[in-house]
């Protein structure tokens, strides 16, 4: 499968606890976004990566969460000290520099408890 | 503020009958894009069809067409001989002169055997 991959697919978390996330983008793609999508929402933009730049973050990536891409391939996202209202889902995507269509993974869906 | 409206929570449909879903956006800049993603339960995103704002004619994919209307920042999706395979979440979203994209909360269309 050449797709965008994320991992875990799940995770649960005890409130306080630190996550990360793994993203594996579509190969050569050199953008690479991280989205959050809670119950009954549409996907909200996190921040996105040309490589290995971040070029972007949302007012909602608060101190706690932290993205990076070192080597402008796989992309990973932590939360530091989870609240409950972290729980969602977290979706990452890649694209090529020029193109319209983003890819989507599967995402990961944390609950904090 | 870029925001993106989809006012139909939820619609249901019977199988090969034709079923529009809404959406309104509402920006100041001249040159965007539009989409149409669907979400199957439990699976990833998928691009349906996509209209740059540039172009007046409205775009087609097989089944799928959009109704374009610039002015009135409207941009519903046609769904024809609607499938089973059809039933998801159908999210609208645009990129408004910046990489990451602006999702609705979208609709859920239920298609009945």
């Amino acid at each position: 499968d050449t797709g965008v991959s994320q991992d875990p697919r799940h995770k649960i978390t005890k409130r306080g606890q630190n996550v990360t996330f793994r993203c594996d983008p579509i190969s050569e793609h050199n953008r690479l976004y991280w989205y959050r999508q809670t119950l009954g929402q549409g996907p909200e933009f996190l921040t996105y990566f040309q490589n290995e730049a971040q070029l972007e973050k949302s007012r909602l990536l608060s101190d706690r969460f932290s993205a990076e891409r070192p080597k402008g391939s796989f992309s990973t996202l932590e939360i530091q000290r989870t609240e409950q209202g972290d729980s969602a889902m977290y979706l990452c995507a890649s694209s090529f520099y020029g193109s319209n269509e983003q890819f989507f993974g599967p995402g990961t869906r944390l609950t904090v408890l | 503020a870029q925001t993106v409206t989809q006012s139909q929570p939820e619609m249901s449909v019977q199988e090969a009958e034709t079923v529009t879903l809404s959406c309104t956006y509402d920006t100041s800049e001249n040159n965007y894009y539009l989409f149409w993603y669907k979400q199957p339960p439990s699976r990833q995103m998928i691009l349906v069809i996509r209209q740059e704002a540039y172009k007046q004619q409205n775009a087609t994919e097989n089944r799928f067409s959009v109704n374009f209307q610039k002015a009135a920042k409207s941009f519903s999706l046609k769904i024809s001989d609607s499938q089973l395979g059809d039933t998801a979440m159908y999210f609208c979203a645009s990129r408004f002169g910046n990489e990451k994209l602006t999702f609705g909360t979208g609709t859920r269309l239920t298609i009945i055997p």
